[in-house]
């Protein structure tokens, strides 16, 4: 079955304290991107990644880091985690240059929920 | 960059009844567009697309859109609603000719609709 997933779906940590939340997609897609999504501003975007080892910064990178070693794989890493990082966060991947028209639809894993305290 | 605007927040509506969820974005010279669902707890799905040719798209679940050039809009309709159509609905845009963001996602903030029986 064509998915994204993440891990974990929620995870409830303290301030400071370094975490990653993994992505995966299984479509063979270049494109993959992630999101965080606060109530009232819709989906903004922090990182994509337009192949392997090519990254760039979104709207919202401050506080996030991102790496592209394998096709398949895009973690997100928050260094030192802060209460206004709470949120939800969703990976996406896309088809990539190489689908003219798939390029364009994205496909969303479910979401991890993130709580700093 | 583009914007994205999603002019009602939250729409109610009684069940059967039809329903227009308002969307427009700043000017390109051209676009690709896409409305989003997002139930409760889960992540995105594509509803449907619209690339080139015909302005009057088709989705899933009897939603349909029209792209307006002239307007700049992509409102989604449907002619009648179900409880299970309760979701958030999101818009947005990408910009084919902008090659270094070339497969971004510009997302408005979100349409609640909400639908009573």
């Amino acid at each position: 079955e064509a998915q994204v997933t993440q891990n974990p779906r929620y995870l409830i940590t303290v301030t400071g304290k370094k975490l990653t939340v993994t992505c995966s997609q299984n479509m063979n897609h270049e494109y993959m991107s992630w999101y965080r999504q606060d109530p009232g501003l819709g989906l903004r975007q922090i990182y994509y990644s337009m192949n392997v080892e090519v990254t760039d910064k979104g709207d919202v990178p401050e506080g996030y880091k991102v790496s592209r070693k394998e096709k398949r794989n895009f973690p997100l890493i928050l260094e030192s985690p802060s209460p206004n990082q709470t949120s939800l966060y969703f990976c996406a991947s896309g088809a990539g240059l190489a689908g003219p028209t798939n390029h364009y639809e994205q496909y969303f894993g479910p979401g991890t929920r993130l709580t700093v305290t | 960059a583009q914007s994205v605007t999603q002019l009602d927040s939250q729409v109610p509506v009684f069940e059967e009844a039809p329903v227009e969820l308002r969307c427009n974005y700043s000017s390109s010279v051209s676009v690709y567009l896409f409305w989003y669902v997002q139930y409760p707890n889960q992540g995105l799905q594509l509803l449907l697309k619209y690339l080139s040719g015909s302005t009057l798209v088709k989705g899933i679940n009897g939603f349909e859109a029209e792209f307006n050039k002239s307007q700049t809009s992509f409102h989604l309709r449907k002619p009648s609603v179900h409880i299970s159509d309760t979701a958030e609905y999101f818009c947005a845009v990408s910009d084919p000719d902008r090659g270094s963001t070339l497969g971004r996602l510009y997302f408005g903030r979100g349409t609640q609709l909400t639908v009573w029986p």
